[in-house]
C-alpha cells in the first residue's frame, strides 16, 4: 500500500501563510496527472474536497487554498488563515488501490 | 445540489450483520462511480470499497474482502453497503462519497455511525 505521511499538528497565527506537507512512500504521479488530493474536515462534519490532482481548486473554495507538489512530495497552502480554517486535513493519492489517506494535520492557532 | 444522505446505522453485535443505504440526490446516479469511506472514533479516514456506475466492478480494502458487499440500485439512485461477520474494528462512521473524474471523492453524506459491541 501507498503510505502517506503528515505531521500531525501545525499552528498557525490568524492571517499568516499554513504550508501542510504531504510524503508519498511511492510516485503517485502518471506522466503528467498528480493523483493526490486534500480534504477539510471540521469536528463533527464530513470532509470537503479542497484541492483534486494536486493543484486543482474544488467547486467553491475559496482561492487562499492552493495546493502543488508532483511524484511523492506535495503540499497544501492557505495563505491567509482565517479563523474558519481550524480543522483537520488530510491528503488521499489515487494512484493505486487501495487508496490511502494520510492520518492528518490538525491546524491549530498559536 | 448534490446530497447524499446514509441510514441504517446502530448498534449490533460482533458476528452479526449490518446494512447500510445511501439515497442520492441532485446528480445523475449512474454516470458516477460511488464509494464507502470510514472513520473510527477520533480516528482517519481509511477507504471501504467502490463501485463503478454500472455496478459492474467492485474493489475492496483487504480487511473487508469477503465480509462486505459494495453494491447500488441505479433506478433507486441508492448505494448500499452489505456488512457480514462484523468485528468491533469496523466500529465507525461511515461515509458514502461520490467520485469525480479526477478520481477524487468530490461530495460525501454526513455519515452513519455503526458501533459492534456486545
Amino acid at each position: 500500500d501507498i503510505v502517506l505521511t503528515q505531521s500531525p499538528v501545525l499552528a498557525v497565527s490568524l492571517g499568516q501563510r499554513a504550508t501542510i506537507s504531504c510524503r508519498a512512500s511511492q510516485s503517485v504521479s502518471i506522466s503528467s496527472i498528480n493523483l493526490m488530493h486534500w480534504y477539510q474536515q471540521k469536528p463533527g462534519q464530513q470532509p470537503k474536497l479542497l484541492i483534486y490532482r494536486a493543484s486543482n481548486l474544488a467547486s467553491g473554495i475559496p482561492a487562499r487554498f492552493s495546493g502543488s507538489g508532483s511524484g511523492t512530495d506535495f503540499t497544501l497552502t492557505i495563505d491567509p488563515v482565517q479563523a474558519d480554517d481550524i480543522a483537520a486535513y488530510y491528503c488521499q493519492q489515487s494512484r493505486e488501490s487501495p487508496h490511502t489517506f494520510g492520518a492528518g494535520t490538525k491546524l491549530e492557532l498559536k | 445540489e448534490v446530497q447524499l444522505v446514509e441510514s441504517g446505522g446502530g448498534l449490533v453485535q460482533p458476528g452479526r450483520s449490518m446494512k447500510l443505504s445511501c439515497a442520492a440526490s441532485g446528480f445523475t446516479f449512474n454516470n458516477y462511480d460511488m464509494a464507502w469511506v470510514c472513520q473510527a472514533p477520533k480516528k482517519g479516514l481509511e477507504w471501504v470499497a467502490t463501485i463503478s456506475y454500472d455496478g459492474s466492478s467492485t474493489y475492496y480494502r483487504d480487511s473487508v474482502k469477503g465480509r462486505f458487499t459494495i453494491s447500488r440500485d441505479n433506478a433507486k439512485s441508492t448505494l448500499y453497503l452489505q456488512m457480514d461477520s462484523l468485528r468491533s474494528e469496523d466500529t465507525a462512521t461511515y461515509y458514502c462519497a461520490r467520485l469525480d473524474y479526477s478520481s477524487s471523492f468530490a461530495y460525501w453524506g454526513q455519515g452513519t455511525l455503526v458501533t459492534v459491541s456486545s
